[in-house]
């Protein structure tokens, strides 16, 4: 089975853009959860999605957002980028919720 | 979140054995505990998980102390690709809520020839 997806590898950016990120999940993992990574804060729960559905959001602002298609796979969406944006955001996939995770490679966004 | 405490960092030789520890003092009754690493430049990687006896798989052992305050992920032979960031993690996994992962720092385990 193709692992987790995430597309596209790298991005740049500037201050007040906005991004969309792309996460395709193992086949038949119907859970989708990302994670944002920086050197200060470590790996941080962003949200998760399961049929479609947000299931749990962690502590990040509303201009944070995501949403899950029909066939499992996720976008996220950051408006307004700041310079404290710029990390690696982890998707991660799991047959159900509360299943073992297997994590993409992740996107590494840079925000100038 | 239950909180899971661990050494920032560890050191190890190749081919000998290594015990990572994670004190978890506040656990509940339904929290399995979980262990992921992550390699350099890659995500995390599920290595291993339990909730009261102790377990094995291909990659590792975990050892579950018996109030289940504490565990240790035990590497039989470690090698230079197991050098990594071993991140212990509590996570509700039959409550039907979320699959989130809470991080701590974890252990940074070096492993040297």
């Amino acid at each position: 089975k193709a692992g987790v997806t995430q597309t596209p590898r790298y991005l740049i950016k500037t201050r007040g853009q906005q991004v969309t990120l792309s996460c395709s999940p193992i086949s038949g993992h119907r859970s989708v959860s990302w994670y944002q990574q920086t050197p200060g804060q470590g790996l941080q729960f962003l949200f998760e999605y399961f049929s479609e559905t947000q299931r749990n959001k962690g502590n990040f602002p509303g201009r944070f957002s995501g949403r899950q298609f029909s066939n499992s796979r996720s976008e996220m969406n950051v408006s307004t980028l700041e310079l404290g944006d710029s990390a690696l955001y982890l998707c991660a996939s799991s047959l159900e919720i509360g299943f073992r995770q297997f994590f993409g490679p992740g996107t590494r966004l840079t925000v100038l | 979140d239950a909180k899971t405490t661990q050494p920032n960092s560890m050191e190890s030789n190749e081919e000998e054995p290594v015990h990572l520890p994670c004190n978890h003092s506040t656990i509940s009754g339904t929290d399995y505990i979980h262990w992921y690493r992550q390699l350099p430049s890659q995500g995390p990687e599920y290595v291993i998980h339990g909730l009261t006896s102790n377990v094995n798989n291909r990659m590792a052992s975990l050892a579950i102390a018996e109030d289940r305050k504490s565990s240790t992920l035990i590497l039989h032979r470690a090698t230079l690709r197991d050098a990594a960031v071993y991140y212990c993690i509590l996570n509700g996994r039959n409550t039907g809520t979320a699959s989130k992962l809470t991080f701590g720092t974890g252990t940074r385990l070096q492993v040297t020839l």
